[in-house]
Formats: structure tokens, sequence, C-alpha cells
């Protein structure tokens, strides 16, 4: 069964240091794609950033990258530089692979605090 | 701009009167969805929609009913709702980079 595990319930992390949240995943198909969301204490889920299980390189949008270990089956999401607005939830999701549609397996998500 | 547009954004009802949760998306596409986000749950899938006339359950679909009547909408009914069903739902559409999806901002449900 497919599964993602964020093992992180919550994290301090002084302004201006990079943050490095985990997620592992569990699949068994070849094709499968990762995603990371933000959500702020608005309420609002934000989209952040994707990995494809066969992209050569990890991904990478302004701050937020990705690093993604195949063998290991971890994302992990690296903000650089935080930011007092990078304090949110943060969860990983996966999409499984060519019969799953749009459907998205969640993880439990990662409390961010940022400190000034 | 895409958008997902969801309402009401907050909504206190009492138990069993039937009520809908409208969602409305303006890039046309295909794929829709709800979920519930609940503490120490996550979020979890209601329903989805592939395309018109086409809805399937999600993981959670007891008590919810929905429709896509048209591509652009996708209502979420509560014939009858319960306590239980008291959550924070949101509506979402793919059509981001290899299927993310985005998502509404989200209503706020308190059923007592």
């Amino acid at each position: 069964a497919q599964k993602i595990t964020q093992t992180q319930p919550g994290m301090f992390v002084q302004e201006k240091e990079a943050v490095t949240l985990d997620c592992t995943y569990d699949t068994s198909d070849p094709s499968y794609g990762l995603f990371w969301y933000k959500q702020p204490s608005s309420g609002e889920m934000i989209f952040l950033i994707y990995q494809g299980s066969y992209d050569q390189q990890n991904a990478t949008e302004g701050r937020y990258s990705l690093n993604f270990q195949k063998a290991r089956k971890s994302a992990n999401l690296v903000i650089s530089a935080s930011q007092l607005g990078d304090s949110a939830m943060y969860f990983c999701a996966m999409r499984g692979g060519m019969d799953s549609n749009y459907q998205l397996i969640w993880g439990a998500g990662t409390k961010l605090i940022i400190k000034p | 701009e895409a958008q997902v547009t969801q309402n009401p954004r907050y909504l206190i009802t009492v138990t069993g009167k039937k009520l809908t949760v409208t969602c409305s998306q303006n890039m046309n596409h295909e794929y829709m969805s709800w979920y519930r986000q609940d503490p120490g749950l996550g979020l979890r899938q209601i329903y989805y929609s592939m395309n018109v006339e086409v809805t399937d359950k999600g993981d959670v679909p007891e008590g919810y009913k929905v429709s896509r009547k048209e591509k652009r909408n996708f209502p979420l009914i509560l014939e009858s709702p319960s306590p239980n069903q008291t959550s924070l739902y949101f509506c979402a559409r793919a059509g981001g980079p290899r299927g993310a999806q985005y998502f509404g901002p989200g209503t706020r449900l308190l059923v007592l």
C-alpha cells in the first residue's frame, strides 16, 4: 500500500537559517509524483513544488528545493534562508502510478515555526 | 488568474439541516475533488470527479453527496449533517505540473 510519512510533528528554526522537512514514502509503482504543500494559519493550501519519479534533477522553485533520494524513498523539502512568513504547516503528498488519476496520498504534516 | 472558489467560507448549522457547499473553478479542468481536514487525521478525500457526470467515492464518502452537472461546478451536499462532520472542507482542481492539485480557500463547518 502507498504511504507517506512525515516524522517531524513540529520544528522551531531561527530566521534566516535553512530548514529541511522530512518526507518518506512507500510505493511499488515505478511511476509516481511527490508534492509539497504549505498551509499557513489562515488555512489555505498552497502548492509549493513537485518531483516526478523519473526526473533526473531535484526540483527547485525559488527558495524551495526538493532533496529527492529515490533509493531511500525520501523527498525532503529544503527551504533556504527561512523567513517569518514560512511559519506554517507543511504537507508532503504522493500521486501514484498510471491508474491513480490525480488522487493524492497525504502525510500528517509538519508544523514549522520560524523564530525571529 | 486560475481560481477555485468555495462558498460559504464559514458555516454554523444544526444537526439534520441540509446544506450545500459550492465549489467553482474557472479553468475548465476536468478533475475536481473534495477533502476534509481534521486535526491529527490530515486531509482525507471525500469524493472526486474525473469529468462531467463522472464522480467517485474517496476515502470518507459516508454522509456526503456530490454532483457534476457542468465542468466548472462541483458542489458538496450534506443531506443530514451530524456533529462528526464538523471540519475544514477543501475543494480542489487538478491541472498543475504533473497533476498538482490547486485548492479553494476552504470552508469551516460547525454542526451543532
